[in-house]
């Protein structure tokens, strides 16, 4: 099994800036990478598949990079809905796995 | 719109069984792969099951294995998770969520529901 490991577990931002959230994953899952958002209470919404493709709809402020084993999540101008649960899921082997989670806090 | 809509979590004690439902509307539901995707409470997301889209084929995450039986009737536009041998371990909410097309099982899941509860205690 492909353990996915994201850091940091909570990361204290300001409205307006720059958050940089990393994935790593403990053997190569090439590109297949995917980034989850979850606020409060809602359903996983997809960001980033492929580890760099923004999903439909998603801002452009959202932007995906890495492969291999090393995957990094950056979120430029950070607005009030964006403070949320990030987590990363490799869909290149079985099982599917995900990260343990960023909380990306105010 | 593209819509799932789970249903059949309820209160039950270990060792009980229970099925869960997954209503999909708005996209053309055989053309899809299927699957099932837990969250404990206050924990992280935790992959169950996948099927393929004809329903030929299946998989499961070790944890689930021999207990859990996903299915479909494309007929019906439905998903399914049969929950065998309960454990408290299995207290999450599930989800359903699509893979996100039509051509291979390596992608994402694009689409999810609200998930429904399922809740294993005496």
């Amino acid at each position: 099994e492909i353990v996915m490991t994201q850091s940091p577990a909570t990361l204290s931002v300001s409205p307006g800036e720059r958050a940089t959230l990393s994935c790593r994953a403990s053997q190569s899952v090439n590109s297949n990478l995917a980034w989850y958002q979850q606020n409060p209470g809602q359903t996983p919404r997809l960001l980033i598949y492929g580890a760099s493709t923004r999903a439909t709809g998603i801002p452009a402020r959202f932007s995906g990079s890495g492969s291999g084993t090393e995957f990094t999540l950056t979120i430029g101008g950070l607005q009030s809905e964006d403070f949320a649960v990030y987590y990363c899921q490799q869909y290149n082997s079985w099982p599917r796995t995900f990260g343990q989670g960023t909380k990306l806090e105010i | 719109e593209v819509q799932l809509v789970e249903s059949g979590g309820d209160l039950v004690q270990p060792g009980g069984s229970l099925r869960l439902s997954c209503a999909a509307s708005g996209f053309t539901f055989s053309n899809y792969a299927m699957s099932w995707v837990r969250q404990a409470p206050g924990k992280g997301l935790e992959w169950v099951s996948i099927v393929s889209s004809s329903g030929g084929t299946t998989k499961y995450a070790d944890s689930v294995r021999g207990r859990f039986t996903i299915s479909r009737d494309n007929s019906k536009n439905t998903l399914f998770l049969q929950m065998n041998s309960l454990r408290a371990e299995d207290t999450a909410l599930y989800f359903c969520a699509r893979l996100g097309g039509t051509t291979s099982f390596v992608l994402p899941f694009d689409i999810w529901g609200q998930g429904t509860v399922v809740t294993v205690s005496s």
